[in-house]
This record gives structure tokens, C-alpha cells and sequence, in this order.
């Protein structure tokens, strides 16, 4: 049973436009999320995050919503650049001293010029 | 430079073999974490170690082995291995196995099982 959900496998924008990705949780007791992108043949690499008492965080270019009520949250890039064309991973893990993360499936973005 | 490399980036392997994947950080962080990405799977976390000790596995068959000897470097070792066992293996690190830490990935060895 997947706890972190990624339902659109891909996305395309045009360049300069805004890109959203989606992610849905299912587990209330989450309480920190994080987004990763990754390249082909590397690894992924920190984005941006949010913790549970926040329903926003902006970096740059990149901003995170999260609405705790719908379980849902989303990653806004505007403007959207050729170079952001990546995986995305939305992540989250629990208040626990595990460093768990539970990814979703990722969704890959493309931006054309 | 991700501060996180992991070797071999490739492997094939047959069943009967025995092999280790190596993980080295060079961050100063406390935690290391091996992760498995399997085709058209999400990441799934397999060991997590903290100041050198096992505090997590996430009900990994024993075919896999993790070995911590010092908080900059993770191992891990394969043996009689299975084809379904083919799949991108990530090795990460963190401050520590907190909360509200980031993890920082290596590039990932594409194992092969023939």
C-alpha cells in the first residue's frame, strides 16, 4: 500500500510557464515533506521541504504547498527553465528518529524551449 | 559533487556470486542509508545508520548484508542474489537519522542479477 502518491508519470510545460507537480499522502502522522529531483544516472538531489506546521515554503524559483486537510501537496516552479527537466520525487517522513523517507514514484518533467 | 560516491556505479552479477557495493561520504553527517529503486517503483529504504549503528531495516531479506565500519563509509554486501533483485541501490547520508534532516544521495550502482 503506497503512503506517498505521484499520480501524473509525466508532465510538460513550455518554457517560462509555471510547472505543478502533485503529490497525495495518506498517513495524517507525516509531518515533514520534501521534494527531490533527479537526473538521469545520478542520484537525486534535495529540492526544497516543508514541515507539517507550514503550508508554504518558498525558495527561489520553487515553492511548496501543503494542505494537511486534502493530504496533499504541491510543488510550483516558476519560471519554468529546460534545465528543470528532471524526475521529481515527493517524499515524507514522520516525527521519529529513524530518518525514514517514503517516496512517491516520481514524475518527470519536461520543459520545452 | 554530491559528497556521497558510491562504486561500482554498474554491476552484473550471477546468483552464486558474492559482491559489495561501497558507499563514502565526506560531509561530516552521522547517518547513512541504503536505498533500493526497483523498475517503475518508488524509492524504498532498506538499512539506516546512525553514529555507526543499525537503527533500522525495513524487513530486507538477509541476502543483503550492510556493514558500517566508520560513520564515512557504508557497505554492502550481496550474496546468491536473485534476477528480481536487479535495481538501482542508493546510498544517502544525513546530519543524523533525525527528524527534519535531508538526505544527500550518491549517484547509485545499476545492479544487474544474471
Amino acid at each position: 500500500d503506497q503512503q506517498v502518491k505521484q499520480n501524473s508519470p509525466s508532465l510538460s510545460v513550455q518554457e517560462g510557464r509555471i510547472s505543478i507537480l502533485n503529490c497525495d499522502y495518506t498517513n495524517s502522522m507525516f509531518d515533514y515533506f520534501l521534494w527531490y529531483k533527479k537526473y538521469p544516472a545520478e542520484g537525486p538531489t534535495f529540492l526544497i521541504s516543508i514541515s507539517s506546521i507550514k503550508d508554504k515554503n518558498e525558495d527561489g524559483r520553487f515553492t511548496v504547498f501543503l494542505n494537511k486537510s486534502a493530504k496533499h501537496l504541491s510543488l510550483h516552479i516558476v519560471p519554468s527553465q529546460p534545465g528543470d527537466s528532471a524526475v521529481y520525487f515527493c517524499a515524507a517522513s514522520f516525527s521519529s528518529n529513524t530518518g525514514k523517507l517514503i517516496f512517491g514514484q516520481g514524475t518527470t518533467l519536461q520543459v520545452k524551449p | 559533487e554530491t559528497g556521497v560516491t558510491q562504486t561500482p556505479r554498474h554491476l552484473v552479477m550471477g546468483m552464486t556470486n558474492k559482491k559489495s557495493l561501497k558507499c563514502e561520504q565526506h560531509l561530516g553527517h552521522n547517518a547513512m542509508y541504503w536505498y533500493k529503486q526497483s523498475a517503475k517503483k518508488p524509492l524504498e529504504l532498506m538499512f539506516v545508520y546512525s553514529l555507526e549503528e543499525r537503527v533500522e531495516n525495513n524487513s530486507v531479506p538477509s541476502r543483503f548484508s550492510p556493514e558500517c565500519p566508520n560513520s564515512s563509509h557504508l557497505f554492502l554486501h550481496l550474496h546468491t542474489l536473485q534476477p528480481e533483485d536487479s535495481a538501482l541501490y542508493l546510498c544517502a547520508s544525513s546530519q543524523d537519522a533525525a527528524m527534519n534532516t535531508e538526505a544527500f544521495f550518491g549517484q547509485g550502482t545499476r545492479l544487474t542479477v544474471v
